[in-house]
């Protein structure tokens, strides 16, 4: 079985700055995805930045980048110059394999960013 | 837009009735999977076809069922609804095994039963 922990309810953070979404994970597959998606109170689901058990390096995608700490079980999101479309809901996900299997999602993390 | 489609969007229906969401997923994606997200159970995984057949199943009550059709198009039918069943249904899709690490969302099915 796969679970992924957020522990922050809730962050508010000042526009343009730095923002660390927290997420830890366990599983006992040896190799898995691990998946941030952003939910805005329109609904949909938006994948933002996707990192492999087994990648060297971590993941970015513009402003996104993932905080991976294999040893720890982290994979923390890292949004940099936050805007205010950031304000969203965000999930933190894992897969087992390579990601042709059911989602696991942590109980996400609702981000308001004050202008 | 991710390319994966989900009708209707909204659907307000009472207790006891069955209603059938539809979900198109992304040009030349053989899975669909299926998700719930409620107020207390957060985003729970229901269902996933590949290519027609049933490939894993997660929370999915009795009463709910789904299928994947030739033409990869996937519905979810829930019966016998009851007020928790309120919930918003997303549909996701990706491709072949190994090749692509992403579920792409629908839009969503927003549930609610009176």
């Amino acid at each position: 079985a796969q679970k992924i922990t957020q522990t922050q309810p809730g962050m508010f953070v000042q526009e343009k700055e730095a923002v660390t979404l927290d997420c830890t994970y366990d599983t006992s597959d040896p190799s898995y995805g691990l998946f941030w998606y952003k939910q805005p109170s329109s609904g949909e689901m938006i994948f933002l930045i996707y990192q492999g058990s087994y990648d060297q390096q971590n993941a970015t995608e513009g402003r996104y980048s993932l905080n991976f700490q294999k040893a720890r079980k982290s994979a923390n999101l890292v949004i940099s110059a936050s805007q205010l479309g950031d304000s969203a809901m965000y999930f933190c996900a894992i897969v087992p394999g390579f990601g042709n299997e059911k989602l696991t999602f942590g109980t996400g993390t609702r981000l308001t960013i004050i202008p | 837009d991710s390319g994966v489609t989900q009708t209707p969007k909204h659907l307000i229906t009472a207790t006891g009735q069955r209603v059938t969401l539809r979900c198109s997923p992304r040009s030349g994606d053989l899975s669909v999977y299926w998700y719930q997200q409620s107020l207390d159970q957060g985003l729970q995984f229901l269902i996933h076809y590949y290519n027609g057949e049933e490939r894993a199943k997660g929370n999915i009550l009795e009463r709910f069922s789904a299928q994947q059709f030739p033409d990869l198009h996937s519905e979810l039918n829930l019966s016998s609804l009851e007020l928790g069943d309120s919930a918003l249904y997303f549909c996701a899709s990706n491709g072949d095994y190994g090749t692509d690490n992403e579920q792409f969302f629908g839009p969503g099915t927003r549930l609610t039963v009176l």
